[in-house]
């Protein structure tokens, strides 16, 4: 059971470039979450997603699109990079919104670079 | 605006002296309080639910407790091995959206032998 997977773990970019991060979570979740974290901020929602075929808007969404064609993958992508994007991206799912299990499960990060 | 603040930023303990990090929030409508921790390089491990005042959870040397306004984590007797920085994170409820989860920038604990 890997649990969150995500992939690349590093990344350097030039600015303008773009890409695209993966997520993969194998405990058939309903909820998936991408996060950025930066020093000092704490953990900032981008975008989630609460089923297959759905995406939404978090905090701080500009800048970055998303797609969750299939229940187990959650994309990031960004299309234009800019150096603001440097930061450590974190992705997360969660099975349900009852009272139970919500807690969310997250990845291993990827460290993003955008020089 | 919802808000969720923790204190210490960084905290320094002996081995063996116990002590408590706080999580301060001002959301409306609170679904849920939850613990992480973090250690360097990897993603949040999970600790901790809360979901009303009075409520208390453990586990080995951490204690959770939540008020109306505030939780805490209450380590007894640190080891070395408790150092990570914890996080806090608050499920609020908008509506019918409850999936707005607001995280503290955390407290990073630092245990010496």
């Amino acid at each position: 059971n890997a649990g969150v997977t995500q992939t690349p773990k590093f990344r350097v970019l030039k600015t303008g470039q773009s890409m695209t991060l993966l997520c993969a979570q194998d405990m058939n979740h309903e909820y998936m979450y991408w996060y950025r974290q930066d020093p000092g901020m704490g953990l900032r929602l981008i975008h989630y997603s609460v089923g297959e075929g759905t995406t939404a808007k978090g905090e701080v969404p500009d800048g970055y699109n998303v797609s969750r064609l299939k229940k187990q993958n959650f994309l990031l992508g960004l299309e234009s990079a800019a150096p603001s994007q440097t930061s450590v991206y974190f992705c997360a799912s969660r099975l349900t919104q009852g009272e139970g299990n919500t807690e969310a499960f997250f990845g291993q990060g990827t460290r993003l670079t955008v020089v | 605006e919802d808000q969720v603040t923790q204190s210490p930023e960084a905290l320094r303990l002996q081995e063996g002296e116990s002590s408590s990090l706080n999580c301060s929030y001002t959301v409306s409508g609170l679904r849920g309080l939850f613990w992480y921790r973090q250690d360097p390089g990897k993603g949040p491990e999970f600790l901790f639910t809360l979901y009303s005042a009075g409520e208390e959870k453990e586990k080995e040397r951490l204690k959770a407790t939540l008020t109306k306004k505030e939780s805490f984590l209450h380590i007894t007797a640190p080891k070395p091995e408790d150092s990570a920085t914890y996080l806090c994170a608050v499920q609020a409820e908008e509506g019918n959206n409850f999936n707005k989860f607001y995280f503290g920038s955390g407290t990073k604990l630092n245990v010496k032998p």
